[in-house]
């Protein structure tokens, strides 16, 4: 069965330091990834995803994911992050006819 | 458009007692799904239709959880009777998936059960 790791449970950082979270998954085949975010109060929205192509994939507000089928790796990054991003992020792995398995989330705290 | 709706938003029960989650996916989505997630922990999916049936419930206590979405639309979630483990946060979401291919999962809020 397939399983998502991430590596950070909590993450704390000052306004415009550069963010990198960590995500790796055990499935060997064609997978399907996303990095899904939920703000406070709010519900899970999905930030990125990657089905094929270009291995670097921008999402919305800023953040980016790469894709490195290798290191079974797709790390979230974001240049300088604001104190809005606070928030809890998941990473995602589906792979064709498998269910979504997530990860335990990494809570960031951006200090302003 | 409406995004996922749920209901209740909250519900708080004595073990051993039943309850019923509702669920209304966005117009058009043919997936549905239910997700548990305990406090700390991941989205874990407990079962996922298409259309009126049943793709993957190989995670879903089916001593005690049952689900279904009798005309492929709305869906309702049941524990029936609730543990103090159950306790959780019940997500519904959905997405178009017509066929093999995976699409993006919107979320609904979410009911946050407790178990006392």
């Amino acid at each position: 069965a397939q399983s998502v790791s991430q590596h950070n449970h909590h993450v704390i950082l000052s306004e415009a330091a550069s963010l990198e979270l960590g995500c790796n998954y055990s499935y060997g085949g064609t997978v399907n990834l996303f990095w899904y975010v939920q703000y406070p109060g709010q519900h899970l929205q999905l930030l990125l995803k990657y089905f094929s192509g270009d291995p670097l994939v921008k999402g919305i507000k800023g953040f980016e994911a790469e894709f490195i089928k290798s290191k079974f790796s797709f790390n979230l990054r974001k240049p300088s992050v604001q104190w809005s991003d606070t928030a809890e992020y998941f990473c995602a792995v589906n792979a064709p006819n498998n269910d979504m398995r997530f990860g335990a989330g990494t809570r960031l705290t951006v200090k302003p | 458009e409406a995004g996922v709706a749920q209901s209740p938003r909250y519900k708080i029960i004595e073990k051993r007692q039943s309850v019923a989650f509702w669920c209304n996916p966005i117009s058009g989505h043919a997936t549905l799904y239910w997700y548990q997630q305990i406090l700390g922990q991941g989205p874990k999916l407990l079962i996922q239709f298409q259309n009126n049936g049943v793709v993957d419930d190989s995670q879903l206590p089916k001593d005690r959880f049952s689900a279904e979405r009798l005309k492929g639309v709305d869906s309702t979630l049941k524990i029936q009777p609730a543990k103090l483990e159950d306790s959780a946060v019940y997500l519904c979401a959905s997405s178009y998936n017509r066929g093999p291919e995976v699409w993006e999962q919107y979320f609904g809020p979410g009911t946050r059960l407790t178990v006392t």
